[in-house]
């Protein structure tokens, strides 16, 4: 059965640490992307990436890095730099075919929290 | 910066009655308006979708209308059931697909 798998689902993070959410994907999708969802604001963009290599930076990037060694995975870091961490973070993914559109599919998302 | 502004925040409607969700955008960059679903705990999942050179797209009780000289669309529900109890997004996609903005949402309550 093809989808996104997110995980922790649940993820805790201490003052000054550095904390990596997974997102894979068997859907053999080119573009991948990183949300970050908090209440009443909607979806925002960290990242997104289109091949594998390449990675360009979304509305909220600072603090966050991701990586695209493989096409099925794109992790995401929340560094000691992103001072407001907690909210629910989603990944997705679309067949990307240049011109034209593509719905995104998404994970059911990792909730990290500030202990 | 809020290109697409979702409204209302919350909508309580009785059971087989109609949802109606509206949205506004700025850009005209925008080829792609998808509407997309979500229960509580769960990642957002595609409901329906329209290109602007379509002004209504209906798919069961869900329809989309659209109207481009106004920059605004709508998602309809019909029959509205306890089941459709979810937060709504609408969003609107970059011609060429490289970025997705959503709103805000609207969390829908339909009362049995």
């Amino acid at each position: 059965d093809g989808g996104i798998t997110q995980s922790p689902k649940y993820l805790f993070r201490k003052e000054g640490q550095n904390v990596t959410l997974s997102c894979e994907q068997n859907l053999n999708h080119d573009a991948m992307y990183w949300y970050r969802q908090d209440p009443g604001q909607g979806l925002r963009l960290i990242y997104y990436s289109q091949i594998v290599n390449d990675f360009q930076k979304g509305d909220i990037a600072e603090g966050y890095s991701v990586s695209r060694e493989k096409k099925e995975s794109f992790p995401l870091t929340v560094t000691s730099a992103q001072k407001n961490p907690t909210a629910f973070y989603l990944c997705a993914s679309s067949i990307w075919t240049g011109p034209g559109n593509q719905p995104q599919h998404f994970g059911d998302g990792t909730r990290l929290s500030i202990l | 910066q809020q290109q697409v502004k979702q409204s209302p925040q919350s909508l309580i409607v009785q059971k087989g009655g109609i949802s109606i969700i509206n949205c506004a955008y700025e850009n005209t960059a925008f080829d792609y308006f998808p509407w997309y679903q979500q229960f509580p705990g769960k990642g957002p999942a595609l409901l329906i979708a329209i290109r602007p050179d379509v002004s209504e797209k209906k798919e069961g009780r869900f329809t989309i209308s659209f109207n481009k000289s106004a920059k605004q669309f709508s998602l309809h529900i019909m029959d509205s059931q306890p089941g459709d109890s979810a937060t709504y997004f609408c969003a609107a996609t970059y011609t060429g697909g490289f970025k997705t903005i959503f709103g805000a949402g609207t969390r829908l309550f339909v009362k049995a």
